[in-house]
């Protein structure tokens, strides 16, 4: 296991359509995150998840967006009806539970998504 | 809720050492982290602190006042490829009614010259 992985890592679709994207964590982390980015900006947490466990989600986030981790491992995350404003890197990102510690979150390299 | 704030860019030249700043505001905190993160790239974990005071990792440190809510990534021996985007985030604890979640800073770009 070489590190987290994206699927796709660009996709292009037109207003209104559905997309569903994929990360595939470490195998032996059981946190799983969400960001999305946008140029000149930091992550921007979407949604969180132990095990299979959805345990936070962001208050900004659109009920456009679901995300699912059904067997604790890979995770989808799918955008409904997309928007031009919608467009923007979608990041994944692992760790471990720790007890202490940095609990350092490893990133994926991102779904870079274009909506016309 | 939990923000921070960075210079947006620096800029050195080769060889140097450069330190980026970041306050932080949080219902209790937990933890502030330095991730770097290359054009078109993922980021990458460099730093944590949990507790005041220096931690050390090879050219990078990072230092942490809890007391003021500020902490500092300090890079020595600056090479063209430390050209990058840093990020701090902190991580605020739920018993005092903050977020586990990291929040991260909007980044720093960081521009070594030769």
């Amino acid at each position: 296991d070489t590190g987290v992985s994206q699927d796709p890592r660009h996709k292009i679709t037109k207003r209104g359509q559905n997309v569903t994207f994929r990360c595939d964590p470490i195998s032996e982390h059981n946190r799983l995150y969400w960001y999305r980015q946008t140029l000149g900006q930091g992550p921007e947490f979407l949604t969180y998840f132990q095990n299979e466990a959805q345990l936070e989600k962001s208050r900004l986030l659109s009920d456009r967006f679901s995300a699912e981790r059904p067997k604790g491992s890979f995770s989808t995350l799918e955008i409904q009806r997309t928007e031009q404003g919608d467009s923007a890197m979608y990041l994944c990102a692992s760790s471990t539970k720790g007890t202490s510690g940095s609990n350092e979150q490893f990133f994926g390299p991102g779904t870079r998504l274009t909506v016309l | 809720g939990q923000s921070l704030e960075q210079p947006s860019e620096v800029t050195a030249v080769e060889g140097a050492i450069v330190q980026i700043n970041c306050t932080y505001q949080t219902s209790g905190f937990y933890g502030l982290s330095w991730y770097q993160q290359h054009d078109g790239g993922a980021p990458t974990f460099l730093s944590y602190n949990g507790l005041d005071g220096l931690e050390e990792t090879g050219r990078f440190s990072s230092f942490l006042s809890r007391s003021d809510s500020y902490g500092y990534l300090l890079l020595q021996e600056l090479q063209m490829k430390d050209s990058a985007s840093y990020f701090c985030a902190v991580r605020g604890s739920p018993v005092a009614g903050g977020s586990y979640i990291p929040t991260f800073g909007r980044g720093t770009s960081l521009i070594v010259h030769p």
